[in-house]
């Protein structure tokens, strides 16, 4: 199965301070997304990219950044964290082709506290 | 962007009985339906889609079917186990050019009593 790796796990930030989730993928696959899950919302899009370099701004992306400086790697910045920024985070690959739908595969989540 | 309505948000059945969760959706461009199975702590997993060109689907005891009139498509779990006990979401998507939207449902939460 594709991989999707998330780091940290888990995270405690405080109010103002600067959050970087973590993405790296093995797949080979040019998209790359960020969601986060929250109860009562499902999964909400942030911010997506189609390879190294591109970012692009999802359903909700006020308060963050995205940055892919390369295939494999997609992260998500919080320049200042709030406390309604606290969720868990998930990043997903997909194997967008011409002939057929894309797939996505998720990460394990990072839950992120902030205090 | 798009509305995906997923019902119902809590379901409880009895093993070996049948789970079905109903999902609508508002883009008649949506072409594709992926189901997710979120289980505690862990990622969502893909377990059946389907695409626009067909009604009904099946692998094994999961049927998903599309009625692209009413805009509704559906998952059924049939003889289900407690191992089928889980978070899930549906989300339909529509092809751009290089990517698809996905939209997710809210989810639902499904218990299967032994």
């Amino acid at each position: 199965e594709a991989a999707v790796t998330q780091s940290p796990r888990n995270k405690v930030a405080v109010t103002g301070g600067k959050v970087t989730l973590s993405c790296n993928q093995t797949n080979n696959h040019n998209n790359m997304y960020w969601y986060r899950q929250d109860t009562g919302h499902g999964l909400r899009l942030i911010h997506y990219s189609y390879g190294a370099g591109s970012t692009e701004k999802g359903d909700i992306p006020d308060g963050y950044k995205a940055s892919r400086p390369s295939q494999e790697n997609f992260s998500l910045i919080l320049e200042l964290a709030t406390p309604s920024q606290t969720s868990v985070y998930f990043c997903a690959s997909g194997d967008a082709s011409q002939i057929s739908n894309e797939r996505l595969f998720f990460g394990h989540g990072t839950k992120l506290s902030v205090l | 962007g798009e509305q995906v309505e997923q019902l119902p948000s809590i379901l409880r059945v009895q093993e070996r009985s049948s789970a079905s969760i109903n999902c609508t959706y508002e883009n008649s461009a949506s072409n594709y339906f992926p189901w997710y199975k979120q289980e505690p702590g862990e990622n969502p997993k893909l377990i059946i889609d389907i695409r626009s060109n067909m009604e009904r689907k099946q692998i094994q005891g999961l049927i998903v079917l599309l009625d692209k009139k009413a805009k509704r498509f559906s998952l059924h779990i049939t003889d289900t186990q407690p191992a089928d006990s889980a978070m899930y979401f549906c989300a339909a998507s529509r092809s751009n050019t290089g990517y698809q939207n996905f939209y997710f449902g809210k989810g639902t939460s499904l218990t299967v009593i032994p």
